[in-house]
């Protein structure tokens, strides 16, 4: 089975502070992305990334940033943390082909104090 | 991205089929209509995919219209596990593999 590993299951963080979030996949994945949930908001994309060290912004990326310097490595960062983004963060990877199906991680919780 | 419109929620009873419908008129040519499901306190899950046929796997079938504009989720026999939000998405295969999420079903399960 895929697997997707998030670093971390909960996070306590202060304002202005560097968050770095941290996701793995194990199946040799072209594709990774990073959403954020929020109720009545549902998922939303952040960035995702077809290649390494290839990104591409998704629907929100303001305030965020994304790494990938390995292919199995797709790293979220929050240069300087703010109450807003106190959300569930979720990362995902996916093959192109046959179907583009997401494996998705567990999430992680953040909470910015 | 071409839209989908799902019911907020449903309720079905234990060991019954469960049909979730999810309309989406305007849905182009290249669109794959794509389910997932988000259990409680977990990550989506991949259900089950489509583009004209109907599909089945061991998880549910999908049922597509003739004109494409609308589709069902089937579950055999519903399940407590089953409890979960369903989403239906469109994923166009000529723009990348972009998944938009939108409100999903919120299925609820009696015993």
């Amino acid at each position: 089975d895929v697997k997707v590993t998030q670093s971390s299951r909960y996070l306590v963080k202060r304002t202005g502070e560097k968050v770095f979030l941290e996701c793995v996949q194990d199946m040799d994945h072209e594709n990774m992305f990073w959403y954020r949930q929020d109720p009545g908001l549902g998922l939303r994309l952040i960035y995702f990334s077809y290649d390494v060290k290839m990104k591409e912004k998704g629907d929100i990326p303001e305030g965020y940033s994304v790494s990938r310097e390995k292919k199995e490595r797709f790293s979220l960062i929050l240069e300087s943390a703010s109450t807003n983004q106190t959300s569930m963060y979720l990362c995902a990877s996916s093959l192109n082909f046959p179907a583009g199906r997401q494996f998705f991680g567990p999430g992680t919780r953040l909470t910015v104090l | 991205d071409a839209k989908t419109t799902q019911p907020n929620s449903m309720e079905s009873n234990e060991e019954e089929p469960v049909h979730l419908p999810c309309n989406h008129s305007t849905i182009s040519g290249t669109d794959y209509i794509h389910w997932y499901r988000q259990l409680p306190s977990q990550g989506p899950e991949y259900v089950i995919h489509g583009l004209t046929s109907n599909v089945n796997n061991r998880m549910a079938s999908l049922a597509i219209a003739e004109d494409r504009k609308s589709s069902t989720l089937i579950l055999h026999r519903a399940t407590l596990r089953d409890a979960a939000v369903y989403y239906c998405i469109l994923r166009d295969v000529g723009y990348g593999n972009k998944l938009v999420f939108g409100a999903g079903t919120i299925l609820r399960v009696k015993s």
